[in-house]
């Protein structure tokens, strides 16, 4: 139990296009989401906080405007990167939190963006 | 605010060798904490956690012990394999906000020799 998914696995896209990145919760109810992202050899950032029917919660120095969150359900978050560029390539890691677990996340297997 | 130190890496055992990775932290209240593990190229796995002092956290021959009074949660395995090469990461979660965020430590990279 407790799966999530992303989609896709791996994106490479042209500098200024958008790109979408879907987070499921395949057998549980995620009422709060988080989008990290991952640098090489570093640790996970955290974005953004996602919580179903609301406005996604940044983290300080993250542009809400590029990175557009989207939480329109218990089960799917999409993260869409507008306007691309080089510098936006990175791992792109999701994990939502079961509503009867209070604590643990649950991750998904990540995004690998390249931009050209 | 919250927080988890995590020894620096890489580490390079060579196989059945005993394991440690140290893993402290900061944090207001009685957080959760947990040990994930990262392949190459894929996501985080959840390894082991513990939700409140003294809790030994088990999986795969790998244990940790929440350690309020030393606010630690070191790893350990006392056989490593080839197989266990990754990065492992250290995190605590509570509730800031409401929000349940996580707090990863920086990650220590691991290396089993044959």
């Amino acid at each position: 139990g407790a799966v999530v998914s992303q989609h896709p696995s791996r994106v490479i896209c042209k500098s200024g296009t958008s790109v979408k990145i879907e987070c499921r919760s395949l057998d549980f109810q995620a009422t709060t989401m988080f989008w990290y992202r991952q640098f090489p050899k570093q640790s996970l950032m955290l974005m953004a906080t996602s919580n179903e029917g609301s406005k996604a919660t940044y983290e300080q120095g993250v542009e809400k405007d590029k990175f557009l969150i989207n939480h329109a359900s218990l089960t799917l978050s999409t993260l869409t990167v507008t306007s691309a560029h080089p510098e936006d390539s990175s791992f792109y890691i999701c994990s939502a939190r079961d509503r009867t677990l209070s604590y643990e996340q649950y991750f998904g297997p990540g995004t690998r963006l390249t931009v050209t | 605010g919250d927080s988890v130190t995590q020894m620096e890496g890489p580490v390079t055992l060579s196989e059945e060798a005993f394991l440690t990775i140290n893993c402290t932290y900061t944090a207001t209240g009685y957080p959760s904490l947990f040990w994930y593990v990262q392949y190459p190229g894929e996501g985080l796995q959840l390894l082991l956690k513990a939700t409140k002092a003294d809790d030994k956290g088990s999986n795969k021959g790998f244990e940790a012990t929440y350690r309020k009074e030393t606010t630690s949660f070191h790893l350990e395995k006392g056989s490593v394999q080839v197989s266990d090469s990754a990065v492992y990461f250290c995190a605590l979660s509570g509730v800031t906000s409401g929000t349940y965020k996580y707090i990863f430590g920086t990650g220590t990279r691991l290396k089993v020799l044959a």
